[in-house]
């Protein structure tokens, strides 16, 4: 069974800082994505990647794919207040199905 | 932007009663989702719909649980006789026609309260 773990689960931070949140993935998946989601809030699409080697840039967050290693990272660049919020990586089940798996989730709290 | 429309945004029911929850996915949309999220935890796949069929289903997705499309424009979660642990928001998703390199689209949820 596909298996999702994301870490740190929580990560609190001052504004300015760097930190990196990382999703692991148990099986062969070429696609992953990051989602954001605010309290109380549906989820926003941050990130599609599709391939190994993928790198995609939005503002202060970085996302890359690594499909031999079986991981995601999501960087963020000196941190402000607005990117407090839960991020979610999710991976489709092997290609053919319709079946996202989303990770545990991390929920970031930047501090001013 | 064309946006998942999720109604209604709350839902307190009884428990053993049952309960709709509608969608209206992005209109040009062919694959269509449920989710859910307990309180304080990840987001949960429960059901795939695309040719009018499901196509994938999770374990929580048991005989209480039915979806149907039941003209062009809805997507509908039934939940015949509500358990406590039911309790959860509710996001329905729709991906377009190459859903294997498409983003899911969320809508804002519907919060169920199972007394």
């Amino acid at each position: 069974e596909l298996k999702v773990e994301q870490n740190p689960l929580f990560l609190s931070m001052q504004e300015g800082k760097n930190y990196t949140i990382y999703c692991n993935y148990s099986t062969t998946s070429d696609r992953l994505y990051w989602y954001r989601q605010d309290p109380g809030k549906s989820l926003e699409s941050l990130f599609v990647l599709l391939s190994n080697g993928a790198v995609k840039q939005e503002g202060r967050l970085m996302a890359s794919l690594d499909t031999k290693a079986r991981l995601s990272t999501l960087h963020i660049t000196a941190a402000v207040h607005d990117l407090s919020a839960t991020y979610f990586c999710a991976v489709q089940k092997p290609a053919g199905t319709y079946k996202y798996i989303f990770g545990t989730g991390t929920r970031l709290k930047v501090l001013a | 932007e064309p946006e998942v429309t999720q109604t209604p945004s709350h839902q307190v029911t009884q428990m053993g009663q049952e309960v709709i929850l509608r969608c209206v996915p992005i209109s040009n949309h062919l694959y269509f989702y449920w989710y859910r999220q307990i309180l304080g935890q990840k987001v949960e796949f429960l059901v795939s719909f695309y040719n009018n069929e499901i196509s994938e289903k999770s374990e929580i997705f048991d005989d209480q649980f039915s979806v149907e499309r039941p003209d062009g424009s809805n997507f509908t979660l039934k939940i015949r006789s509500t358990k406590l642990e039911d309790s959860a928001m509710y996001f329905c998703a729709s991906s377009a026609v190459e859903a294997t390199n498409e983003k899911l689209f969320f809508g804002s949820g519907t919060q169920l309260s199972v007394l």
